[in-house]
This record gives C-alpha cells, structure tokens and sequence, in this order.
C-alpha cells in the first residue's frame, strides 16, 4: 500500500483480556517503530524493529507487552492481562533505515479501549 | 538521554498574528530534531527536521524552525496565523528512535 497501515483502527476489550494489534509499514521499509500516545500527551517510544529483530525494546512498560515483526515485514503487539491503564491509541511508523537520513512515516493508529 | 521540553501546553493566537512554538532540547551530542504536526482525527505529519546542515529550517505550511545552539532552544515560528494551524504540534529528537515532547495545543483565535 502507498502508507502504513494498522488494524483494527479501534478495539475495545475487558480488563484482562489478550489482544494484538497489526501494523503493515511501507513496502521495502526496513525499520519498523511502535508507540503509545495517552489523551493529551505526545508519542511515547515503546519499541523498534530493524529487519526481523528487535532492535531497542526500552520503552515496553512491561511483560505484558511484545512485539514480533518475524519476516520483516508485518509487525504484530501483543499485550497481555489488559490493564485500563494501556488505553491509549497505538501508533506504528516505518522507515527505509536511519532516522537520521530518512524520514519516518505514521500510520493511523489503533485506538485501544479497555473497560 | 536525549530529551525535548515543550514550553506551554496551550497556546492561543489571533488569525494573522505571530505563532511561537517553544522548544528546548537536551542531547549530549549535536542532535537532529524534529517539529510534527498531528491534525484533529489525523495521524502525525513531519513539518521540519534540522540535521546540521542549516540553523534555520523551512518546512511545510509556512513555518520555520531555528536551532540556537547557545540556548538549547529550536522553536517552532509562522509570520501569520492561519485557522487552518490550529493543531497539536510536537517537538521531537532523534534517538536511533524519535523521542517526543508532550506537546502543544495550538489555538487560532478569530
């Protein structure tokens, strides 16, 4: 597709509950990124995707929280025992390789609703 | 860490007048940083980014952005308001990731 996309664009769930989010990045982007944005703050890094590995996980707030991008393409989060803290819209980006001489594009995000 | 501090999470202006966006930034090293710009029911858009090359920087829509090494500042200026900028804007640094500031609110003022 000419974007990043991600699906659902919103899932409410209970507390407790398991659920993963999708995100497809831009054909041939090598560096995949997801975050978290709260009601009335910015982006918040949670973790980046270089090919198929994992290249900076600091930002999951926990074990609840993973991410797999295992063909490089796709990248899947996956949160566990939902909390209604973890509402929040989930944004994915991607990008042909270093932020530094590439731009990064967003998707739409998937807006998280735990009740 | 890298890290960016936005001054002023509402900032209100009347059409026509100057927009200043405040900006400060704390990075170790020289840091490439970034202004977005996220509509209302629209994802984030880049507006600028600074790399090294030039202190001040042209972007989108008319805004510009100056990087002032002395003061850690890169704050974020249009001449003239439109109704259409109203928006939320962040400022943003380079991190091998991109590390947001909490943003500010613009208001356009009739």
């Amino acid at each position: 597709g000419a974007g990043v996309s991600q699906t659902p664009s919103n899932k409410v769930t209970e507390k407790g509950k398991y659920v993963e989010l999708r995100c497809d990045p831009i054909s041939g982007h090598t560096a995949l990124y997801w975050y978290r944005q709260s009601l009335g703050q910015g982006p918040e890094f949670l973790i980046y995707f270089q090919g198929t590995g994992a290249a900076d996980d600091s930002g999951l707030p926990n074990d609840r929280f993973f991410a797999v991008r295992p063909e490089g393409s796709v990248s899947t989060l996956k949160i566990q025992r939902t909390e209604r803290g973890d509402s929040a819209v989930y944004l994915c980006a991607s990008s042909l390789g270093s932020l530094k001489n590439n731009e990064q594009f967003f998707g739409p995000g998937t807006r998280l609703t735990v009740l | 860490a890298q890290s960016v501090t936005q001054l002023g999470s509402h900032v209100s202006v009347s059409e026509g007048a100057l927009v200043l966006l405040r900006c400060n930034y704390s990075s170790s090293v020289p840091p490439y940083l970034f202004w977005y710009v996220q509509y209302p029911n629209q994802g984030l858009q880049l507006l600028l980014k600074y790399t090294s090359a030039a202190t001040l920087v042209k972007g989108i829509n008319g805004f510009e952005a100056e990087f002032k090494k002395s003061e850690t500042s890169f704050h974020l200026t249009k001449p003239s308001a439109h109704m259409s900028d109203a928006a939320e804007y962040f400022c943003a640094v380079e991190d091998d990731k991109i590390i947001f500031g909490k943003g500010t609110r613009l208001h356009i003022l009739p």
